[in-house]
């Protein structure tokens, strides 16, 4: 089944500690990205990927890093998470036509 | 970067209604998408619709690229389409995708 999946699905951490969220997709799809979604802001891009070593910012990029080491994943690292990163995460995936989604993380940082 | 409009930002139905909803984009696009958020959070593809018309079950979507706007319809609601709807658009070869702010659609049965 075509899909993209992300990992965890709800995490809840403490500010300052390092965490990575996973995403995935088996499509072979060349471009990925990642939103964040807050009330009254809608969704937002953080990072996008457009191939394996290619990445780049979005609107909302400080606090986060991506890296694109292999097709397939796309995480999403924040190194020293603060309250305001408490947030809806969305990874998605491309090939030049319909964007996809995975299932979202639900992140809180305390 | 491309503005994306959506109306009417909130809906309230009786079950068995029809409604239609509307997006409308700042710039030509080679790519729209809707999308149903549903109350666990889950962003769902309805259709890829950069331009013409598709239709699954009660559910059809027109766009018309060349004035900027689609519309999603949605026939006979039943309470399960509550949520809300999301337009994106976007240039594939720049991967700007672009939400709108969402329709919230409650259908009360």
């Amino acid at each position: 089944e075509a899909q993209v999946t992300q990992n965890p699905r709800y995490l809840i951490t403490v500010t300052g500690k390092k965490l990575t969220v996973t995403c995935s997709q088996n499509m072979n799809h060349e471009y990925m990205s990642w939103y964040r979604q807050d009330p009254g802001l809608g969704l937002r891009q953080i990072y996008y990927s457009m191939n394996v070593e290619v990445t780049d910012k979005g609107d909302v990029p400080e606090g986060y890093k991506v890296s694109r080491k292999e097709k397939r994943n796309f995480p999403l690292i924040l190194e020293s998470p603060s309250p305001n990163q408490t947030s809806l995460y969305f990874c998605a995936s491309s090939l030049q036509g319909a964007w996809y989604f995975g299932p979202g993380t639900r992140l809180t940082v305390t | 970067g491309i503005q994306v409009e959506q109306s009417p930002p909130d809906l309230i139905l009786q079950e068995g209604a029809n409604s239609t909803l509307r997006c409308n984009f700042s710039d030509s696009v080679n790519n729209l998408q809707w999308f149903h958020q549903n109350p666990w959070g889950q962003l769902i593809n309805l259709f890829y619709i950069p331009s013409g018309t598709k239709q699954n079950g009660r559910l059809s979507a027109t766009t018309v690229a060349t004035e900027r706007y689609s519309l999603l319809y949605i026939s006979s609601s039943q309470t399960t389409d509550s949520g809300v709807y999301f337009c994106a658009v976007g240039l594939y070869n720049n991967n700007d995708m672009r939400f709108g702010a969402g329709t919230r659609l409650t259908v009360k049965p």
